[in-house]
């Protein structure tokens, strides 16, 4: 199977612009997570996807958002870039969540420069 | 804010020898991931290990779970050269946090040649 894909791998953006990240889920994994990575501040994370419902959004402003299509893929877009967001922006997919545990696999990541 | 603390933050060792690396965390938990990272890259699942288990072995690594002291312990034996990484514990709550993970700070372990 193929693994969790993201694109663009690696982008440049201008503060106040607006960002979109894609990520594929290996396929028949229904839940996407997304997290960003920054050396001062970890891994954060920043919201969940499961069957196309936001099921948890961690604490970034609203200028973070996200949805899943119907085919389990995920984008999340930021609004109003900030010199802050650069970050690697880290996705992950799993069968599912609840009850049952299931391992997160994650993509390579997008590496987003905000100048 | 992050649920773990790691420990050490960083270790160097030569090839051969054992790497310990700490891990804790603050609040009841459904499981705790392992995770190593290379450099800037994506996150590679290494093992996971439910809060009703002790020790889960996996290759060279062992993972012991201590949920009385609300901590965790990775061993890689006979580490190599491609063992180095960034090593990060991952804790998952209860269900209704669905998949979210809170990850700890990491642990930069280097294996000289």
């Amino acid at each position: 199977k193929a693994g969790v894909t993201q694109t663009p791998r690696y982008l440049i953006k201008t503060r106040g612009q607006q960002v979109t990240l894609s990520c594929s889920p290996i396929s028949g994994h229904r839940s996407v997570s997304w997290y960003q990575q920054t050396p001062g501040q970890g891994l954060q994370f920043l919201f969940e996807y499961f069957s196309e419902t936001q099921r948890n959004k961690g604490n970034f402003p609203g200028r973070f958002s996200g949805r899943q299509f119907s085919n389990s893929r995920s984008e999340m877009n930021v609004s109003t870039l900030e010199l802050g967001d650069s970050a690697l922006y880290l996705c992950a997919s799993s069968l599912g969540a609840g009850q049952v545990t299931y391992e997160q696999y994650f993509g390579p990541g997008t590496r987003l420069t905000v100048t | 804010s992050q649920q773990g603390e790691e420990d050490p933050q960083a270790l160097s060792i030569q090839e051969g020898e054992n790497a310990t690396m700490n891990c804790s965390y603050k609040t009841s938990i459904n499981n705790l991931q392992w995770y190593r990272q290379n450099s800037g890259r994506g996150l590679v699942h290494l093992i996971l290990i439910r809060s009703n288990e002790r020790e889960k072995h996996s290759g060279r690594l062992r993972v012991t779970l201590d949920t009385s002291k609300k901590s965790s312990s990775l061993l890689i034996t006979a580490s190599r050269a491609a063992d180095t990484a960034s090593y990060f514990c991952a804790t998952r709550m209860g269900e209704t946090s669905g998949s979210r993970l809170t990850f700890g700070e990491g642990t930069q372990l280097t294996v000289n040649p």
